[in-house]
């Protein structure tokens, strides 16, 4: 029983392409979130969703577009793929959005190269 | 701004404790969360924080000093499996992790 599962795990692409990734969870959360892992390891939260609604938009080029069609999925959608994106793309969820005891599960992560 | 700070790398023996050290610096604060992360795979909840003091569960405690803005996962019996990259991150007034680059441990027979 996957709680949180993405598709593909590996995806390589040349540059200019456009790729989708996609998430969803089985544990009836409010909440989503798409993580980039860049190779130094920081994790940045790029987009939060709660309830379908986009609630964290960070500073991300309008390249990137999630889609929620329903609160157990967040795929995203990344158009004119660019050398920089590679990286891996972690998806999340949690119960509630305003809850500070707010434990994340991730997904396996999809590892993104860009030729 | 906002930062998280904890070593790049620590190297202990098995059998052994260690303590994983973090500070930070956020816009306002909700709790502090540690996280592990095996090479290769995802994150994986470890611990929060949001009063001063120590929280055990089992062979890992965490502690937290909030006017300090510190925290530290002590680590204790250390098995050749905890070897990982540990990661702190605190909440911010808007729910939002902030989070650390992550201290990989090396653990040594």
């Amino acid at each position: 029983d996957t709680a949180v599962s993405q598709t593909p795990k590996y995806l390589v692409t040349q540059m200019g392409n456009d790729k989708s990734i996609k998430c969803e969870q089985n544990l009836g959360h409010d909440t989503m979130y798409w993580y980039k892992q860049d190779s130094k390891k920081f994790l940045k939260i790029m987009f939060s969703y709660n309830n379908k609604e986009l609630i964290i938009n960070e500073t991300v080029p309008n390249r990137f577009s999630p889609k929620s069609p329903d609160k157990a999925h967040l795929n995203l959608h990344i158009n004119s793929l660019e050398l920089g994106d590679s990286a891996v793309y972690f998806c999340a969820s949690s119960q509630e959005w305003s809850d500070s005891y707010n434990e994340q599960f991730f997904g396996p992560g999809t590892r993104l190269t860009v030729l | 701004g906002q930062n998280i700070d904890q070593p790049t790398e620590m190297t202990a023996t098995e059998g052994a404790i260690v303590q994983i050290n973090c500070t930070y610096q956020t816009s306002g604060f909700n709790g502090l969360f540690w996280y592990q992360q095996h090479a290769g795979e995802a994150p994986t909840f470890l611990s929060y924080n949001v009063l001063d003091g120590l929280e055990e569960k089992g062979r890992f405690s965490s502690f937290l000093s909030r006017s300090k803005g510190y925290s530290y996962l002590l680590l204790k019996e250390l098995q050749m499996k905890d070897s990982a990259s540990y990661l702190c991150a605190s909440m911010d007034s808007n729910y939002q992790l902030i989070w650390g680059a992550g201290t990989k441990l090396i653990i040594k027979p």
